[in-house]
């Protein structure tokens, strides 16, 4: 069973709304992250967390918001979509602690228009 | 900042042959990984190394921290092998075991 899953797989928004990304892990890891992967590019982070109801800037924040209500699920929350958001978003966890691996979700292809 | 570089940025090989792609880091990281996005666009995980070599089937990695670099050989390259191929090195230290990415290698495996 496939350990760490994000919601919806693909996605188009219009430009200015609003979009969520959902993720789930049930490797109880303690920590989660958010990246975008562009076209031609490796993946950079956005925002991660170690644990339950805080979140922490990655390298790239700005025009996204986190939030980690269980040490289960990590949301990445696009509160005004802009076209340059266009992207793949990967969803991964990891514990954080001694082994460092991190596994990563699907992929979610967000296009905005 | 911390960077990886990754090379080459795109490769084509035969069925049958082999060949090495290797990331180059601009400090010392505390390990590497290595993945291969395929066709669906997911990440798959080949190897996560904090020193030394793996091997599995026909991959083969190499991670050396003191000389700031890591391998990935690929022997009897197959068709299904085809796709991007990232590294990812962990700075550590207060990163809160961040990953850095490389550029990906795209690989076209040919009958």
């Amino acid at each position: 069973e496939a350990a760490v899953t994000q919601s919806p797989r693909s996605k188009v928004a219009v430009t200015g709304g609003k979009v969520t990304l959902s993720c789930h892990q049930t490797n109880n890891h303690d920590y989660m992250y958010w990246y975008r992967q562009d076209t031609g590019h490796g993946l950079r982070l956005i925002h991660y967390s170690y644990v339950a109801d805080s979140t922490e800037k990655g390298d790239i924040p700005d025009g996204y918001k986190a939030s980690r209500p269980s040490q289960e699920n990590f949301s990445l929350i696009l509160e005004l979509a802009s076209l340059s958001q266009t992207a793949v978003y990967f969803c991964a966890s990891s514990t954080g602690l001694g082994v460092y691996e991190q596994y990563f979700g699907p992929g979610t292809r967000l296009t905005v228009l | 900042g911390d960077q990886v570089e990754q090379s080459p940025s795109a490769l084509s090989l035969h069925e049958g042959t082999g060949s090495a792609l290797r990331c180059n880091f601009t400090t010392t990281m505390r390990a590497v990984q290595w993945f291969r996005k395929n066709s669906r666009g997911s990440l798959i995980n080949l190897f996560y190394l904090a020193s030394g070599t793996k091997e599995n089937g026909r991959l083969k990695s190499a991670f050396d921290s003191k000389e700031r670099y890591s391998t990935l050989h690929i022997r009897d390259a197959q068709l299904e092998d085809s796709g991007t191929y990232f590294c990812a090195a962990e700075a550590g230290g207060g990163s809160g075991n961040k990953l850095i990415f490389g550029t990906g290698t795209l690989l076209s495996v040919k009958p």
